[in-house]
């Protein structure tokens, strides 16, 4: 059973980094077929993707973030981590990571709990 | 990117029938997923492609798609079904996961 885990501070300053890491449990993140997703939710709103990446390195980032955001990968560690520039209150959000399957019937199959990001001063 | 359309809220009565839509352009060419998502907690899948259902999810959740939508039935609604409901599909370069719905709150009532 594969499970996710976030990790990160929950509150960030106005204009600093937001860094999180995901912990990939139960498999492998250098499986082939899957996409390791960032996808955020601020409070009382709906999902937003921010992006996701192939274990191989290869990234895509939701057009509307892209600018500030950085995808990474440590295949070694079964991590894979979000960094998220220039935060503003607006960036407030549950950030969860998740499993991304592209072929075939496409989804997010797995799931982390989530973690709250509070962007303040 | 494209964008999906759910109504915001919709209720069904205890063991009755209950559709939820999703509407976008991208349907036409892409399957929809859905997710259940519960006060607190991570989403969970509970249909993805033409009709088909993770383990360890009743069989009264359903999924179908016509033209620009697709649709999430339920059918014999129970009271643990309460909650929010997403869709997702691709975006419309057709390559990523990149689009969700606004999502619809369903009451049981």
């Amino acid at each position: 059973q594969v499970q996710l885990q976030e990790s990160g501070p929950g509150l960030v300053k106005p204009s600093q980094t937001l860094s999180l890491t995901c912990t990939v449990s139960g498999g492998s993140i250098s499986s082939g077929d899957y996409y390791w997703s960032w996808i955020r939710q601020p409070p009382g709103k709906g999902l937003e993707w921010i992006g996701y990446i192939y274990y191989s390195g290869s990234t895509y980032y939701n057009p509307s973030l892209k600018s500030r955001v950085t995808i990474s990968v440590d295949t070694s560690k079964n991590q894979f981590s979000l960094k998220l520039s220039s935060v503003t209150a607006a960036d407030t959000a549950v950030y969860y990571c998740a499993r991304g399957l592209l072929v075939g019937a496409t989804r997010f199959d797995y799931w982390g709990q989530g973690t709250l990001v509070t962007v303040s001063s | 990117s494209s964008e999906l359309t759910q109504d915001p809220a919709v209720s069904v009565a205890l063991g009755q029938t209950v559709r939820i839509t999703c509407q976008g352009d991208s349907l036409r060419s892409y399957y929809a997923s859905w997710y259940q998502q519960k006060p607190g907690q991570a989403p969970v899948l509970v249909i993805y492609g033409k009709n088909n259902r993770p383990s360890g999810i009743p069989d009264r959740f359903s999924g179908s798609s016509s033209g620009n939508t697709a649709s999430l039935t339920i059918t014999g609604a129970q009271a643990e079904d309460e909650a929010d409901y997403y869709c997702n599909s691709r975006d419309s370069s057709g390559n990523h996961l990149g689009v969700f719905g606004g999502g619809t709150k369903l009451t049981v009532l």
